[in-house]
């Protein structure tokens, strides 16, 4: 348990209303990670921050913003809800060390766009 | 382009034996490889990590072999449990660098 938690876990919302996602972790972890599940796809990175105001894209950007005000916090934005962004969201944390990549994830969000 | 594949969406496996997940990389400059489990509805969890110094890696019932020739990872899960039942995720980075590319999942099944 990397003390990484996600808010809300469930939701469900219309064509066209802004979201956002809450990432909250507790150990003061640099790195922070939005990524999303889908069947066939495997996780996607969506954007990710490597310190405070400090983010960069990833693979899915589009139709997502983040921001990092706080170093605990990592907020993922959809400013205009689309059918195709239901998906399963996972925020992750990258534990840094010598020779060390992995990250840990937090529960996930499932979001339900109508 | 998929540049980490697995391409087994499943696999079925009795319990006590091994379990064989397998993975490929196109790409030439990832040199770091781990392996994630995820049950429904939870975050998915490291299991093990490889870097391309070595061919393998082992951590209690769970062993990670790296084939840099053929751009080749397994896992291999002995013996197995229902437990296990999960799916699991291979992924890569390049270094150390901070970002993972991952692969579509393998759902693996352990039947008494």
């Amino acid at each position: 348990d990397a003390g990484i938690t996600q808010s809300p876990r469930h939701k469900v919302t219309e064509t066209g209303t802004p979201v956002t996602l809450r990432c909250h972790q507790t150990e003061n972890h640099r790195y922070m990670y939005w990524y999303r599940q889908d069947p066939g796809h495997g996780l996607r990175l969506i954007h990710y921050s490597y310190g405070v105001k400090d983010t960069d894209k990833g693979e899915v950007s589009d139709g997502y913003s983040v921001s990092r005000s706080k170093t605990e916090d990592f907020l993922l934005t959809l400013e205009s809800a689309t059918s195709s962004q239901t998906s399963v969201y996972f925020c992750a944390i990258r534990v840094m060390g010598p020779e060390r990549v992995e990250q840990y994830f937090g529960p996930g969000t499932r979001l339900t766009v109508t | 382009d998929q540049q980490v594949k697995q391409n087994s969406p499943s696999l079925s496996v009795q319990e006590g034996r091994i379990s064989i997940l397998n993975c490929d990389y196109t790409n030439s400059m990832f040199d770091y490889f781990l392996w994630y489990k995820k049950y429904p509805a939870e975050g998915p969890t490291f299991l093990i990590s490889i870097s391309s110094i070595k061919d393998k890696n082992e951590d209690g019932r769970f062993t990670v072999f790296l084939n840099k020739s053929a751009k080749h990872l397994s896992l291999h899960i002995v013996p197995s449990q229902p437990g296990d039942s999960a799916v699991y995720f291979c992924a890569a980075s390049p270094g150390t660098a901070s970002k993972l590319t991952f692969g579509t999942g393998t759902r693996l099944q352990v039947t008494l």
